[in-house]
C-alpha cells in the first residue's frame, strides 16, 4: 500500500527558479528519504532525514520534515534543465529497522531552459 | 563497485511464457528488494529478503510470481505463466543494513513487455 504521497503530481518551471515538492505520509517513521528517477533509469538516492531532524541540506537541495503533520518538502533551488526527472519520497514502517521503503507515486518535474 | 546489476534490461515475451529476471546486489548488502513500476500503480514492493531469507512476500500479486535468493549475490524473480498485465519495469534494490540509517540502491530495471 502507498505510504507517501507526493504533491503536485507534475511541476513545470523555468530554469533558475526554485522547485518545491511535498510529501505526506500516514504512519510513524524512522526516516524519510527522497529519490530521483531520470526517464528510463533506476531511482537514485538524494537525501535522508531522520524523524528527530527538522531540516537538512545537501547542495541545492533542502528537505524539511514535520512529524506532527506527517509531511515533508523537497526544495531544489536555482533549478537546471538537468534536474528534469521524477522525484519520490519514501518512508519506512517506523517500528523496526527491518522494514522496506514504501514509495509514493512521485512528482514529475520539468525544468525548461 | 558496479552497483546493483539486473538482467536482462529488456524482455519481450508472449503471453503464457515463463519469464525470469535476475539481480546481483551490491556486495555486503544484507537486504534485497524487488519492486514493480507502472504508470497506474507507481512503484510497488513485491518481496524483500534479509540475509537471503524472504521476509515479506505480501506484495507478490499472485501465485504466478515467485522469487528466490539462493545466495548473497544472486536473486531471481520468475513469472510463470506471464500475462499482458505483468508488463512493467521491474527493479531490484539492495541495502546495507537497517532502514533507519541506510539508503536503498536501485538497479537499472528490467522493462518487461508481455504480448
Amino acid at each position: 500500500s502507498q505510504q507517501g504521497e507526493e504533491d503536485p503530481q507534475a511541476l513545470s518551471i523555468q530554469e533558475g527558479e526554485n522547485a518545491t515538492m511535498n510529501c505526506s505520509y500516514k504512519t510513524s517513521i524512522n526516516n524519510l528519504q527522497w529519490y530521483r528517477q531520470n526517464s528510463g533509469r533506476g531511482l537514485v538516492h538524494l537525501i535522508l532525514i531522520r524523524s528527530n531532524e527538522r531540516e537538512k541540506h545537501s547542495g541545492r537541495l533542502r528537505v524539511t520534515l514535520d512529524t506532527s503533520k506527517k509531511s515533508s518538502s523537497l526544495l531544489i533551488t536555482a533549478s537546471r534543465a538537468a534536474d528534469t526527472a521524477s522525484y519520490f519520497c519514501a518512508t519506512d514502517a517506523g517500528n523496526s529497522g527491518n522494514t522496506p521503503l514504501v514509495f509514493g507515486k512521485g512528482t514529475r518535474l520539468s525544468v525548461i531552459a | 563497485d558496479a552497483g546493483v546489476i539486473q538482467s536482462p534490461r529488456h524482455e519481450v515475451t508472449e503471453m503464457g511464457q515463463e519469464v525470469t529476471l535476475r539481480c546481483k546486489p551490491i556486495s555486503g548488502h544484507d537486504y534485497l528488494f524487488w519492486y514493480r513500476q507502472t504508470m497506474m500503480r507507481g512503484l510497488e514492493l513485491l518481496i524483500y529478503f534479509n540475509n537471503n531469507v524472504p521476509i515479506d512476500d505480501s506484495g507478490m500479486p499472485e501465485d504466478r510470481f515467485s522469487a528466490k535468493m539462493p545466495n548473497a549475490s544472486f536473486s531471481t524473480l520468475k513469472i510463470q505463466p506471464s500475462e499482458p498485465r505483468d508488463s512493467a519495469v521491474y527493479f531490484c534494490a539492495s541495502r546495507p543494513g537497517p532502514v533507519g540509517y541506510n539508503e536503498q540502491f536501485f538497479g537499472p530495471g528490467t522493462r518487461l513487455t508481455v504480448l
